[in-house]
């Protein structure tokens, strides 16, 4: 089974900074089937990233992700206010389909 | 347009068993490459992958969970249902059933049902 590992736990920036936030895997990821989710209080997950680099639907292109093997990064240019949130990755090249534990964006 | 949504009861005793049912449109599972999967996520912490029933009737399972969980497929309904067995309060979580592809990961989510597990 794959372990994710996201890091770091919480991030405290201000709107308009830059975001980078890490997932790095137990092993590799097959076919770089790693995607991220976005998640608000009292909201389902949203798609946000899949195959690593590819922006989800309607998905806006300050959200960029990157890597392979077992180290992924989602990066956001520019923090906009609705950008603070909880972010997860999730492998699904392997099952069990496994989550990282996520990563909290908070209001600096 | 698709949608998911659970169903379900939101409150079960210990040592029973759950039954939550998914019921989508937009999409048909007996389309080549569509999926549904179950997560669930208790209060406060992190989501947890259960389960996936694919188009062809292949099924993946939690690695803890799977001599607990069974999930299956009515695809005349649009329906996905997922039953675990033997339920604890630790399983109290709000549990997502969403569409998944491979390739696309799970990329619509239904709004979840919260299960509470308690005598």
């Amino acid at each position: 089974e794959i372990v994710l590992t996201q890091s770091p736990g919480t991030l405290s920036l201000s709107p308009g900074e830059r975001a980078t936030l890490s997932c790095r895997a137990s092993q590799s990821v097959s076919s770089s089937y790693l995607a991220w989710y976005q998640q608000k209080p009292g909201q389902a997950p949203r798609l946000l990233i899949y195959g690593a680099s590819s922006r989800a639907t309607g998905i806006p292109d300050r959200f960029s992700g990157s890597g392979s093997g077992t180290d992924f990064t989602l990066t956001i240019s520019r923090l906009e206010p609705e950008d603070f949130a909880v972010y997860y990755c999730q492998q699904y090249g392997s099952s069990p389909y496994t989550f990282g534990q996520g990563t909290k964006l908070d209001i600096k | 347009q698709v949608t998911l949504r659970e169903s379900g009861p939101a409150l079960v005793k210990p040592t029973q068993t759950l039954t939550l049912t998914c019921t989508f449109s937009g999409f048909s599972l007996s389309t080549s490459g569509m999926c549904v999967s179950w997560i669930r996520q208790p209060p406060g912490k992190a989501l947890e992958w259960l389960a996936r029933i694919d188009w062809d009737d292949d099924t993946y399972y939690s690695t803890s969970l799977k001599t607990r969980l069974t999930i299956s497929k009515d695809t005349s309904k649009n329906q996905v249902v997922l039953t675990m067995t033997n339920m604890d309060p630790v399983d109290t979580a709000t549990y997502y059933c969403a569409r998944t592809r491979p390739g696309y990961s799970a990329d619509y989510w239904g709004q979840g049902t919260l299960v509470t597990v308690s005598s």
